[in-house]
């Protein structure tokens, strides 16, 4: 069955502290996996997309890594700030038939002062 | 820049009555999707359209009817609301052959 798990459930930092969170996936055949943002009471936006040949890639404060092999994926947060208090989404999209995509129920990070 | 827009940011409704919720896109996307959020539960998929008129049941279509007269306008329609559709519902659409779907603001819908 294909499955995105995300750790932690929620996070709390302080401000200018660094982060990461995880992603597991068990998705087959797998295309992309994404990072979404969704700020409380909007609609997800996108940070950063990895195929499978990439390991890594930043997007400013964020930074995505990915390990086909072990199919897991972290988003690093750098010198975090408040509004970067958000729930952070998991996405892998699998082309079985059409693109479909398969989301975590993603980490709730708070940033507090 | 892709803009999705959903007509309602918040609605409440009643058991029993029947619900539009509209969706439109401004870039010409061949795709569209209805989506609900729940706690715990993430994003499930409730129903998509590849183009006008076309549509397919995703995981959760039970409940709910979708249209799809104008590319640029998805409406999501629930048939006789009840209490369990109380939800964060967000519209994506997504350009044929690309993989990143654009999300709307959603519309948390409250059913009483």
């Amino acid at each position: 069955k294909n499955q995105v798990e995300q750790s932690p459930q929620s996070l709390i930092i302080l401000e200018g502290k660094n982060c990461t969170l995880q992603c597991n996936y068990t998705v087959s055949p797998f295309s992309n996996l994404r990072w979404y943002k969704q700020d409380t009471g909007r609609g997800p936006v996108s940070l950063t997309i990895m195929t499978f040949s990439e390991n890594t890639k930043s997007n400013g404060r964020y930074t995505a890594t990915l390990d086909a092999d072990t199919k897991q994926s972290s988003l690093h947060i750098t010198a975090s700030q408040l509004s970067d208090s958000a729930s952070y989404i998991c996405v892998v999209c699998t082309t079985s038939g059409t693109y479909k995509y398969i989301f975590g129920t993603g980490t709730r990070l708070k940033v507090l002062a | 820049d892709v803009k999705v827009t959903q007509s309602s940011r918040y609605l409440v409704k009643r058991t029993g009555e029947k619900v539009f919720l509209e969706c439109v896109q401004d870039m010409d996307h061949e795709n569209m999707f209805w989506y609900r959020q729940d706690p715990g539960l993430g994003l499930r998929l409730i129903y998509f359209s590849y183009d006008v008129k076309m549509k397919e049941k995703g995981d959760i279509p039970e409940g709910y009817s979708v249209s799809r007269e104008k590319k640029e306008r998805f409406s999501l329609i629930l048939e006789s609301a009840s209490t369990n559709q109380t939800s964060m519902y967000l519209c994506a659409s997504r350009k044929r052959g690309s993989t990143e779907a654009f999300f709307g603001q959603g519309t948390r819908l409250t059913v009483v």
